[in-house]
């Protein structure tokens, strides 16, 4: 597609279940984020991947939270043993490596009962 | 510390009428500067994005101002439509090897009514 695609749109789990959260972002595109939204709030910083680059970390709230990105271009966000504080909408972005432009995805809502 | 402060934190106005939203920030030294709008539910839309030498840039009936001086910028809003209900979020780049960080403001929440 030609824009930033993340599954599932709405998730809804229980306490203590691990969750996955997919980004597919636009091709050609060597930087990609995650960031964290909660209800009302700024955008929160998770993890930054440029290319073969060791991946910025530095955002991850708890050691529960892990990423990866395999080959280059689609990115897992994992949430392990999930707790309510985790409910959120997970936002993904890539960016043009020209212009410096974030393209967002629509990001992932996660709701932990 | 760097910081991205926006104000107001919300504002309301009638449709038709302008608008300026303010972003002041404490990023020394920086790349560059932009405003995004994130619609509810949607993820953020880049409107504009300005280098340090820049004073201003427009997209349609935004335009954005920065003094980069006073660390202010602003971005103002014409002839108001209701589609520009939305949050409005200041970004600052912070240089550095891969241009990677990126301060966010908490935004302006807009809302404009018929």
């Amino acid at each position: 597609g030609a824009g930033v695609s993340q599954s599932p749109s709405n998730k809804v789990t229980e306490k203590g279940k691990d969750v996955e959260l997919r980004c597919d972002p636009i091709s050609g595109h060597t930087a990609l984020y995650w960031y964290r939204q909660s209800l009302g709030q700024g955008l929160e910083f998770l993890i930054y991947f440029q290319g073969n680059s060791a991946p910025d970390k530095s955002g991850l709230p708890s050691d529960r939270f892990s990423a990866e990105r395999t080959g280059g271009s689609v990115s897992t966000l994992t949430i392990q043993r999930t707790q309510q504080e985790d409910s959120a909408v997970y936002l993904c972005a890539s960016r043009d490596r020209a212009t410096g432009e974030l393209f967002f995805g629509e990001g992932s809502r996660l709701t932990v009962l | 510390k760097n910081q991205v402060e926006q104000s107001p934190q919300s504002l309301i106005i009638l449709e038709g009428k302008n608008c300026t939203l303010q972003c002041n920030y404490t990023v020394s030294p920086f790349s560059n500067l932009r405003w995004y709008k994130q619609d509810t539910g949607r993820g953020p839309v880049s409107l504009t994005i300005m280098t340090f030498s820049e004073n201003t840039k427009s997209n349609g009936r935004y335009t954005a101002t920065l003094d980069a001086d006073t660390k202010q910028s602003s971005l103002h809003i014409t002839a108001s439509q209701l589609s520009d209900s939305a949050s409005y979020i200041c970004v600052v780049s912070v240089p550095g090897d891969s241009n990677y960080q990126l301060i966010w403001g908490a935004g302006t929440k807009l809302i404009i009514k018929p």
